[in-house]
C-alpha cells in the first residue's frame, strides 16, 4: 500500500517569487511519483513524473521537483511564479498496479499575489 | 486526437434515478479509470480495466457499475443515485498503468 501528505492545503506567494509545494509519500515498492496541476473547472494535467531515473526531474512551465529517498520526500519548485500558475496541485504516488493504481494527495491551492 | 472526451459535463439528478457517464478515448489505450473527485479531497479510484472485456473495483466501487465492450469506451452507470454520489467524475486513459491522461470531468448534482 502506499500514502501521500501534502503538507500545506493553500500556499500564497508573490508573482515572481519562488513557489514551493511540499510532498510526502510512503510505499512499500520503490515507487513511481506525479505532480498534477488542476486548473478551476478543468482535468487534470501531468506536470512532471519520476519513474526511478535522474532524482531532479524537469516538467512544464518551468516546475521541478526533487525525489529525496533518505527523506521521502518529492517537494515541487519553480524559481518565479507565474499569475497563470495559481491552481491546485496534486502529488500522486504509483503502486504496482491494479487496485493500488494512482494514490493522490488532497491536494495543495496555489495562489498567486500580484 | 481528442483524448479523452466525457459527457455529460453537468448533469442534476434524483434520488433513486439512473444515469450512465460516458468516456471515450482515441489514442488506442489499454488502461482505462474512473476516479471521484470531493471538495477539497484528492481523486479516489472507482473502477478501472487494462482493456477490454477487463474490469475491476478500485478504491471506492460501491453504488457503481462498469463495463469495457470496446477499447475506446468505459462508461460509468449509477443504478440509483444517491445524495453521497454527488460529486466530479473523472476518467482517464493510458498506455502504462502509471501514464494517465485525464478528461476534462463529469460534475454530477444528486438532489
Amino acid at each position: 500500500a502506499q500514502s501521500v501528505t501534502q503538507l500545506d492545503s493553500h500556499v500564497s506567494v508573490s508573482e515572481g517569487t519562488p513557489v514551493l509545494l511540499r510532498c510526502n509519500y510512503s510505499s512499500s515498492y520503490s515507487p513511481s511519483l506525479f505532480w498534477y496541476v488542476q486548473h478551476p473547472n478543468k482535468g487534470l494535467q501531468l506536470l512532471l513524473k519520476y519513474t526511478s531515473a535522474a532524482t531532479l526531474v524537469k516538467g512544464i512551465n518551468g516546475f521541478e521537483a526533487e525525489f529525496k529517498k533518505s527523506e521521502t520526500s518529492f517537494h515541487l519548485t519553480k524559481p518565479s511564479a507565474h499569475m497563470s500558475d495559481a491552481a491546485e496541485y496534486f502529488c500522486v504516488v504509483s503502486g504496482r498496479g491494479g487496485a493500488d493504481g494512482l494514490t493522490f494527495g488532497k491536494g495543495t491551492h496555489l495562489i498567486i499575489q500580484p | 486526437n481528442a483524448g479523452v472526451t466525457q459527457t455529460p459535463k453537468f448533469r442534476i439528478l434524483k434520488i433513486g434515478q439512473s444515469m450512465t457517464l460516458q468516456c471515450a478515448q482515441d489514442m488506442n489505450h489499454n488502461y482505462m479509470y474512473w476516479y471521484r473527485q470531493d471538495p477539497g479531497m484528492g481523486l479516489k479510484l472507482i473502477y478501472y480495466s487494462v482493456g477490454a472485456g477487463i474490469t475491476d473495483k478500485g478504491e471506492v466501487p460501491n453504488g457503481y457499475n462498469v463495463s469495457r465492450s470496446t477499447t475506446e469506451d468505459f462508461p460509468l452507470r449509477l443504478e440509483l443515485a444517491a445524495p453521497s454520489q454527488t460529486s466530479v467524475y473523472f476518467c482517464a486513459s493510458g498506455p502504462l498503468q502509471e501514464t494517465q491522461y485525464f478528461g476534462p470531468g463529469t460534475r454530477l448534482l444528486v438532489l
